[in-house]
């Protein structure tokens, strides 16, 4: 079946630094969403991509899908303590309304 | 508030206990879904309901027990569990037919023991 793994699966980071997670699936996706978690929450969705090599940006958040859409990242710039939670990606594949979600980046700051 | 409200937010039963959660929807969508979060796992997909009908079910025990008596309500029925079911259990929707994201509730935090 369809897999998504994410790296890393945890990340500490100074307070103003930059953060990335890098999420890959073993197959073509016609779509990749991003959702965090904060601690004790629930996911919340950020972020849709559809088109190959596709980039969206949300303030200091940028997102990237793969040019064979089996990839994506999530970066973000001088992070801050409210970027604090886990952040999965979610793939679905052509005609099938199942998500997989990625294994998470668990983000922690350090003030 | 989420448009999405599960109840209990916390659940602790025994073995031999029997106990349902609830999902409740307000957001019109069609499509509901369970899913399962343990540590140190990813999200799992439990069942998916569109209009009512079961459309997926990912080879989940016969303990749980879905029910999905209209599109804005979802249950989910526990018998016999065991400790490694403990986990956050999360239910979601969207509209059914489309990519659209996921609206997920607060979750249940169910604890066997």
């Amino acid at each position: 079946g369809q897999q998504v793994m994410q790296i890393p699966q945890y990340q500490h980071v100074q307070e103003g630094e930059d953060f990335t997670t890098y999420c890959n699936s073993s197959t073509t996706l016609s779509n990749i969403q991003w959702y965090k978690q904060r601690p004790g929450g629930h996911p919340v969705f950020l972020i849709q991509l559809v088109k190959s090599g596709e980039v969206k940006k949300q303030k200091r958040l940028t997102f990237q899908f793969g040019e064979a859409k089996k990839n994506s990242s999530l970066h973000i710039t001088a992070t801050q303590t409210t970027d604090v939670g886990t952040y999965f990606c979610a793939g679905a594949n052509f005609g099938n309304e199942k998500l997989t979600f990625g294994t998470g980046t668990r983000l922690t700051i350090i003030p | 508030e989420t448009g999405v409200t599960q109840t209990p937010r916390h659940l602790v039963m025994g073995m031999t206990n029997k106990k349902s959660l609830k999902c409740e929807q307000h957001l019109g969508h069609n499509a509901m879904y369970w899913y399962k979060q343990s540590a140190k796992k990813p999200l799992e997909l439990m069942f998916v309901y569109n209009f009512k009908e079961q459309t997926e079910n990912n080879s989940v025990p016969s303990r749980f027990s879905p029910e999905c008596p209209n599109s804005s309500h979802l249950f989910l029925h526990l018998h016999t569990l065991q400790p490694e079911d403990s986990a956050l259990y999360l239910c979601a929707s969207r509209p059914q037919g489309t990519d659209s994201p996921l609206h997920f509730g607060n979750g249940t935090r169910l604890t066997v023991t």
